[in-house]
């Protein structure tokens, strides 16, 4: 089976544009989840959907949003770009629901955002 | 406030030694995660755990749900283990210890 695709895997935007990055999970895999890493702050909890719903949100403002097709792809988008934007966003898909305590997830490779 | 604590933040190492890696949490889980991640920013996942321990070749992991506290052991480390390992646990929310740096010498 494929892994976790993200696109694009390096981004170059300017302050107040907005960007859109795309996931696709392992095929059959219904939960996705959505990270941000930088050297400052670690990884963070963005959101995570399955099956077209958001579950969990993390404490991250409202320019940061996000959205799981029928075929389980997921976009996240960030509006109104900040410097603090720049990082390396990781999407992850499981298999099961994502209450199951046995739900491993898989990473992709990561989108490299850089906010200019 | 950070709800993952992990210890050591650095860990430098000799080949062939038994590697300990701690991490304490202060929120409700349905489970923790160990991660790895490597230079260039792979992450790939070792452990899924919501009880006892669990073991895949050289690597184990344990926790103690009363005290709120997991462990992951490397045994006959190897300079290919060298990577940071990330503890994860998922409460309301997925939070994110700020990993363990392993570099393993020949």
């Amino acid at each position: 089976k494929a892994g976790v695709t993200q696109t694009p895997r390096y981004l170059i935007k300017t302050r107040g544009q907005q960007v859109t990055l795309s996931c696709s999970p392992i095929s059959g895999h219904r939960s996705v989840s959505w990270y941000q890493q930088t050297p400052g702050q670690g990884l963070q909890f963005l959101f995570e959907y399955f099956s077209e719903t958001q579950r969990n949100k993390g404490n991250f403002p409202g320019r940061f949003s996000g959205r799981q097709f029928s075929n389980s792809r997921s976009e996240m988008n960030v509006s109104t770009l900040e410097l603090g934007d720049s990082a390396l966003y990781l999407c992850a898909s499981s298999p099961g629901h994502p209450d199951s305590t046995d739900n491993e997830q898989f990473f992709g490779p990561g989108t490299r955002l850089t906010v200019l | 406030k950070n709800e993952v604590e992990q210890s050591p933040q650095n860990l430098t190492a000799q080949e062939g030694e038994f590697i300990t890696i701690n991490c304490s949490y202060s929120v409700g889980i349905s489970a923790l995660h160990w991660l790895q991640q490597h230079p260039g920013g792979g992450i790939v996942s070792l452990f899924m755990l919501s009880s006892g321990k669990k073991k895949h070749g050289r690597l184990i992991a344990t926790i103690n749900i009363q005290e709120k506290h997991s462990s992951l052991h490397i045994t006959a480390s190897h300079p290919r283990d060298s990577a940071v390992y990330i503890c994860a646990v998922r409460g309301n929310q997925f939070y994110f210890g700020t990993g363990t740096s392993l570099t393993v010498i020949p």
